[in-house]
């Protein structure tokens, strides 16, 4: 069966540090795979999707970067984090003919 | 652009009540899914319920069923018999069947089930 997994689950980081958050997919092959922001008490907002090894398509210019060095690896960054990063991210993923997405655990950063 | 809207911020019920959360959505597509989604405390986001564009027979999942109005682009959904593990935020959204399966979200209703 599929799995899919995203740590760290919280992260409390000062302003000005890097970020990295990493979410793998089990038992599948080729996903698409999404990063989604939530804001308190707001919807989600895509951020990145990738349908491929290095494809990634951004949906929001912002602070954030996002990489796939591996099929079932999605990778979101940031340089130096600013206060407004702070958030719920939810990594995501799908796959052709199954019109359903399905969610990992979902980090919450907070951006001291 | 598609937008997807829940008018109503929060709602609470009775357990064992039957309760329905509105959605609307604004779309020039003939072909695409809509979907309710539930995220408890938890923060996991899981698929309450799914309903294809091209059907007119509404979705039913248990005690949870949809009321799908392609012409008004209404999207609601009820809950019987609602339960007190039925409290979370509940999320609409939609996708359109040829765009890499992203999703556009409502943002979002605050169910509470008393006792």
């Amino acid at each position: 069966s599929q799995t899919i997994h995203q740590w760290p689950a919280t992260l409390v980081q000062p302003v000005g540090s890097p970020l990295s958050l990493e979410c793998t997919v089990e038992g599948t092959s080729n996903p698409n795979l999404y990063w989604y922001r939530q804001a308190a008490g707001r919807g989600l907002q895509l951020l990145f999707y990738s349908v491929g090894i290095g494809q990634i398509s951004s949906e929001v210019p912002q602070n954030l970067s996002a990489s796939r060095p591996q099929d079932r690896q999605f990778i979101l960054s940031s340089k130096k984090l600013l206060l407004s990063d702070s958030g719920f991210y939810l990594c995501a993923w799908s796959v052709q003919g199954v019109n359903e997405a399905f969610f990992g655990q979902g980090t919450r950063l907070t951006v001291v | 652009a598609q937008t997807v809207t829940q008018s109503q911020p929060e709602m609470s019920v009775q357990e064992a009540e039957t309760v329905t959360l509105s959605c609307t959505y604004d779309t020039s597509e003939n072909n695409y899914y809509l979907f309710w989604y539930k995220q408890p405390p938890s923060r996991q986001m899981i698929l309450v319920i799914r309903q294809e564009a091209y059907k007119q027979q509404n979705a039913t999942e248990n005690r949870f069923s949809v009321n799908f109005q392609k012409a008004a682009k209404s999207f609601s959904l009820k809950i019987s018999d609602s339960q007190l593990g039925d409290t979370a935020m509940y999320f609409c959204a939609f996708m359109k069947t040829a765009s890499n399966y992203q999703l556009i979200w409502g943002a979002g209703t605050k169910l509470i089930i008393k006792p």
